[in-house]
């Protein structure tokens, strides 16, 4: 089968650094994707990796390891309206341009 | 660009009723999604359109429901009749299919309540 494995929840403090995990098995591979969610809106997207290495964007920068079937988020200078649900998702050959989620990580910043 | 249209935003009505979910995907978009999430199943995906054709409709609970896709900027989710546990958001969501990652943008949500 094809799964997505993320902690469901992490707690940080306010100007820390924090990193998601998320480990994936699939028959094949094209990226990893993350998205954000804030309690009562929408997921809106936030990064994709297709090859190895880390991308940055600004606070946030996502990282991929295609060898061992890994990614993490990691968001720095936290702030409290980071607090969210991020989920890992992928895609694949197979998977007829739909993506594959895991089941999200609610991340809990504290002041 | 607008985005991902999805109406009504919010619906409450009651068991046995027929509920209509309707989205907008972003124009040029060919792929569309339906999902559904509650606090206990998360993120669930329903069925998806590839140029308005159902891809797969695995996801969909059971024959109450239904979606349709008429043409490239409309389609509908239907409910009937519908039961308290089909309380959840309904989120609508577009990609264009072609672009690395299958990107999706989604819709505000529709936020259901059965009684």
């Amino acid at each position: 089968g094809q799964s997505l494995e993320q902690p469901s929840e992490v707690t940080a403090v306010e100007g820390a650094i924090v990193q998601i995990n998320c480990t994936y098995q699939t028959s094949g591979f094209y990226g990893l994707s993350w998205y954000q969610q804030h309690d009562g809106g929408a997921p809106t997207f936030l990064s994709y990796n297709a090859l190895d290495g880390l991308e940055e964007t600004g606070r946030f920068s996502s990282f991929l390891s295609r060898s061992d079937s890994y990614g993490y988020l990691l968001l720095q200078e936290l702030q409290m309206k980071d607090s969210a649900s991020y989920f890992c998702a992928v895609s694949t050959p197979d998977s007829n341009y739909q993506l594959i989620w895991g089941a999200g990580t609610k991340l809990i910043i504290k002041p | 660009d607008a985005g991902v249209i999805q109406s009504p935003r919010h619906e409450v009505t009651e068991m046995g009723q027929e509920v209509t979910l309707r989205c907008k995907p972003i124009s040029g978009h060919n792929s569309l999604f339906w999902y559904r999430q509650t606090m206990m199943r998360g993120l669930e995906l329903l069925i998806y359109f590839n140029n308005n054709v159902p891809i797969d409709d695995s996801g969909m609970p059971e024959d109450r429901f239904s979606a349709k896709m008429p043409n490239a900027s409309f389609s509908t989710l239907k409910i009937q009749p519908s039961e308290p546990r089909d309380s959840a958001v309904y989120f609508c969501a577009s990609s264009l299919a072609l672009v690395a990652g299958y990107t999706q943008y989604f819709g505000p949500g529709t936020r259901l309540t059965v009684l």
